[in-house]
């Protein structure tokens, strides 16, 4: 067990839809990245955020968006959902100044 | 965009044996990780090494880093079948805020 949580596990939705991805960091981590990984490809990064500010942006959609909240915890929104969109999401968190990162287990998200 | 492509994309060995997965990158980075996922879950941090070391050990993974040919091994020696998985090296660029982009992966399959 990382010590990051993400819910929900899967994500089944019609397409043009909005979802709302959400990730709990281990304790202690300020910092969070978030990752789509489609199927049999590698991991493409979306967005980092510390300690609640956006650090960098990766290839993030302008469908796509992201926060991390005072509590640490953060979301991903994504609206306007396309097929292409099915992908698995990770999100990751790591500690201040050190950036080996720990990963959820993945929310799976189906658009139909 | 991937800053690091890994070498082979998919290798296939015995147990017992030992495998090897390359890495390229593209820009000066701060150090390099390597991350093992297993099919459709979370990826695990494995090992670190900073962009002034040549050579790590964890285990059986032994790591080496070039930087001058912006490239890196790992090497995982005396297989077994639960290493069966995929293999992703992940950069922390030196510049910008942007950290941990990772690679297209190579998968490993180790037969009993």
């Amino acid at each position: 067990d990382s010590g990051v949580t993400q819910t929900p596990k899967h994500l089944i939705t019609a397409t043009g839809q909005r979802v709302t991805l959400r990730c709990s960091p281990r304790s202690g981590d300020l910092s969070v990245y978030w990752y789509q990984q489609s199927l049999d490809q590698g991991l493409q990064f979306l967005i980092q955020y510390y300690n609640g500010e956006e650090r960098a942006k990766g290839n993030i959609l302008e469908r796509f968006s992201a926060q991390q909240f005072p509590d640490l915890h953060s979301e991903l929104n994504l609206s306007s959902l396309e097929l292409g969109d099915s992908a698995l999401y990770f999100c990751a968190s790591s500690a201040r100044g050190n950036t080996e990162a720990f990963f959820g287990q993945g929310t799976r998200l189906t658009v139909v | 965009s991937q800053q690091g492509e890994e070498d082979p994309q998919a290798l296939s060995i015995q147990e017992g044996e030992n495998a090897t997965m390359n890495c390229s990158y593209k820009t000066s980075i701060n150090n390099l990780q390597w991350y093992r996922q297993n099919s459709g879950r979370g990826l695990v941090h494995l090992i670190l090494i900073r962009s002034n070391e040549r050579e790590k050990h964890s285990g059986r993974l032994r790591v080496t880093l070039d930087t001058s040919k912006k490239s890196s091994s790992l090497l995982i020696t005396a297989s077994r079948a639960a290493d069966t998985a995929s293999y992703f090296c992940a950069t922390d660029a030196s510049t910008g805020f942007q950290k941990l982009v990772f690679g297209t992966g190579t998968r490993l399959l180790v037969s009993p």
